[in-house]
């Protein structure tokens, strides 16, 4: 069983559509939380991290994370034709980082 | 300008013929570690290395090497190349957990390896 379980996808949504993401993982000693955007042909970017259980916000982009359940949510509101990204959750034990499979997204213009 | 680069960025080779994929960055950073992308499976990081001299397994090391004997720079080395090595690489650097900065992973372009 995979530490990290994301949801490949692909997803496909309107222009302005809340796109809604998730990872599951079963290491309770994971430490940080992240959200990477990779663009085709490029390598990842980091888009938003979290620390500790709870809701962090940027922009249109909002991360959850609830550690009692071991899940990971991000959510894109208002969803533009730029964000059509293959989005990976990671996460980080000290020096070890796992990575979700990664979910494309398709926003239709 | 901050970057990591790697070189070459494309490559095709035939079995058992020794390669070298060059890493380096420019941030001073502590961490640096490598990751190979395959369709369904993500990134899975085969090396990492916490500094000069210190390196340790990822999920994937078998058939991969790696030495780190300058802070900007971490090699992949892949002594026989065997045909399930042929995959997308990325090398990543960043400040180390202990000092908070481990979730920032600085990636390179990638390199597209295919062994024949």
């Amino acid at each position: 069983q995979k530490e990290v379980e994301q949801d490949p996808g692909p997803l496909s949504v309107p222009e302005g559509a809340i796109v809604s993401l998730n990872c599951t993982y079963s290491n309770s000693a994971f430490q940080y939380f992240m959200w990477y955007r990779q663009y085709s042909r490029k390598g990842p970017e980091l888009l938003m991290y979290t620390y500790s259980s709870g809701n962090k916000e940027d922009g249109r982009f909002t991360a959850q994370v609830d550690k009692s359940s071991k899940y990971i949510s991000l959510f894109i509101r208002d969803s533009q034709p730029s964000d059509s990204a293959t989005y990976l959750c990671a996460m980080i034990d000290v020096y070890k980082l796992s990575f979700g499979a990664g979910t494309t997204v398709t926003v239709r213009a | 300008e901050a970057q990591v680069t790697q070189n070459p960025r494309y490559l095709i080779t035939v079995t058992g013929k020794k390669l070298t994929v060059t890493c380096s960055q420019n941030m001073n950073h502590e961490y640096m570690s490598w990751y190979r992308q395959d369709p369904g499976l993500g990134l899975r990081q085969i090396y990492y290395s916490m500094n000069v001299e210190v390196t340790d397994k990822g999920d994937v090391p078998e058939g991969y090497k790696v030495s780190r004997k300058e802070k900007r720079n971490f090699p992949l080395i892949l002594e026989s190349p065997s045909p399930n090595q042929t995959s997308l690489y990325f090398c990543a650097s960043s400040l180390i957990a202990a000092t908070g900065g481990g979730h920032e992973q600085y990636f390179g372009p990638g390199t597209r390896l295919t062994v024949t």
